[in-house]
């Protein structure tokens, strides 16, 4: 039971780069969500998605976009990164939105 | 939207000693948890707790909803319990900015 991976861990783009970051996790979980981390902050929500093939816009949702064709995946695309992109991005999941939540080990994102 | 205030901001303690770390929201909520962020970046739940009081080992944590806080207390604390401390709130998870948890040896 690997739990929640991402990949890739390190990533460094140009400005107007596009590229996905992959999650995926096994535990069967409804819900998954995409966060980043800015430094000195708490974790901000980009999207999510509460099955596959449903999702929705959190607090941050400009610049990305998500799609969610199986329970076990949920891809982050950036479509034209930008140097405020810069961030350590966080996927999770749980049973439900309101449920416990689990992390993965994080995508450290830098955009030159 | 919601806001989520942690206190205090920073933290250090010697080993052994104990400490309360507090989350005030700013409205009514039907979901708070609270993670530790180790060192190495790896985010751990540690507890699901929109009302009442919880156990974990040395950890426990408490959350008065009709006042609007929770707080989490760490008892005999070890160096391994460093890190950041976040309390997130309602279904779409809005973070405080966490208390930055030294213990040292």
């Amino acid at each position: 039971n690997a739990g929640v991976t991402q990949t890739p861990k390190f990533q460094v783009l140009k400005t107007g780069q596009s590229m996905t970051l992959q999650c995926a996790q096994d535990m069967n979980h409804e819900y998954m969500s995409w966060y980043r981390q800015d430094p000195g902050m708490g974790l901000r929500l980009i999207h999510y998605s509460v099955g596959a093939g449903i999702t929705d816009q959190g607090e941050v949702p400009n610049g990305y976009n998500v799609s969610r064709s199986t329970t076990e995946d949920f891809p982050l695309r950036l479509l034209s990164a930008a140097p405020s992109q810069t961030s350590v991005y966080f996927c999770a999941s749980s049973y439900g939105r309101a449920d416990e939540q689990y992390f993965g080990p994080g995508t450290r994102l830098t955009v030159t | 939207g919601i806001q989520v205030e942690q206190s205090p901001p920073d933290l250090i303690l010697q080993e052994g000693a104990n400490s309360t770390l507090r989350c005030n929201f700013s409205d009514s909520v039907n979901n708070l948890q609270w993670f530790h962020q180790n060192p190495w970046g790896q985010l751990i739940n540690l507890f699901y707790i929109p009302s009442g009081t919880k156990q974990n080992g040395r950890l426990s944590a408490t959350t008065v909803a009709t006042e609007r806080y929770s707080l989490l207390y760490i008892s005999s604390s070890q160096t391994t319990d460093s890190g950041v401390y976040f309390c997130a709130v309602e279904d779409d998870m809005r973070f405080g900015a966490g208390t930055r948890l030294t213990v040292k040896p």
